[in-house]
């Protein structure tokens, strides 16, 4: 079946560092590709859509010179967060969107900014 | 905002069917009715979808009422393994996935 992988599953960085979360698809083309963010003890919220070779359309709230997103190719998206700070702390959730089938997410990236 | 309502938490005990409900009063002709789940650490795992009629696949089933306006995934024979937030999301195509705070399913030896 379809997989998203996600790299790495996770990463502790100093606070003014930045840091490239990557996330493909293994076995099919993702025009979409969605970002979320999850803090603890709460659901998933929708950070970006990603559309590859356009640019990212951000979620009310979210900063897009802060959380940078690419998505240069049919299987790769990728999330740098910018001069991350500890309330960049959480665990980022990408998905791909493949055509008549679910959404399919990745493992997860835990993102801990010291 | 999510479109769906669901109890926040539920026990099961194990061996047993757990039947987790889920409220979609607003749902469209065109969205289709999502189970995922969500175990601790880990991206959310696709369980089923339906649009109308109920589904099964190896791992639970989907009931859909008729007016579609609720529904229910049934896990047949949880496990301990099964212990997870099940989060049921309405979705068309191309639109994106909106998660509620979801199930949180115990279950219990």
């Amino acid at each position: 079946g379809a997989v998203v992988s996600q790299h790495p599953s996770w990463v502790i960085c100093k606070s003014g560092t930045s840091v490239k979360i990557e996330c493909r698809s293994l076995d099919f083309q993702a025009t979409t590709m969605f970002w979320y963010r999850q803090f603890p003890k709460q659901s998933l919220m929708l950070m970006a859509t990603s559309n590859e070779g356009s640019k990212a359309t951000y979620e009310q709230g979210v900063e897009k010179d802060k959380f940078l997103i690419n998505h240069a190719s049919l299987t790769l998206s990728t999330l740098t967060v910018t001069s991350a700070h500890p309330e960049d702390s959480s665990f980022y959730i990408c998905s791909a969107d493949r055509s008549n089938s679910p959404l399919h997410f990745g493992n997860g990236t835990r993102l801990t900014v010291t | 905002d999510a479109k769906t309502t669901q109890p926040p938490s539920m026990d099961c005990a194990e061996g047993r069917a757990a039947n987790l409900p889920c409220n979609h009063s607003t749902i469209s002709g065109n969205e289709y009715v999502y189970w995922y789940r969500q175990i601790h650490s880990q991206g959310p795992q696709y369980i089923i979808h339906g649009l109308k009629n109920n589904e099964t696949n190896e791992m639970a089933s989907l009931i859909i009422t008729e007016d579609r306006k609720s529904s229910t995934l049934i896990l047949p024979h949880a496990t301990l393994r099964d212990t997870a937030v099940y989060y049921c999301i309405v979705r068309s195509y191309g639109q994106n996935f909106v998660f509620g705070p979801g199930t949180r399913l115990s279950v219990l030896p």
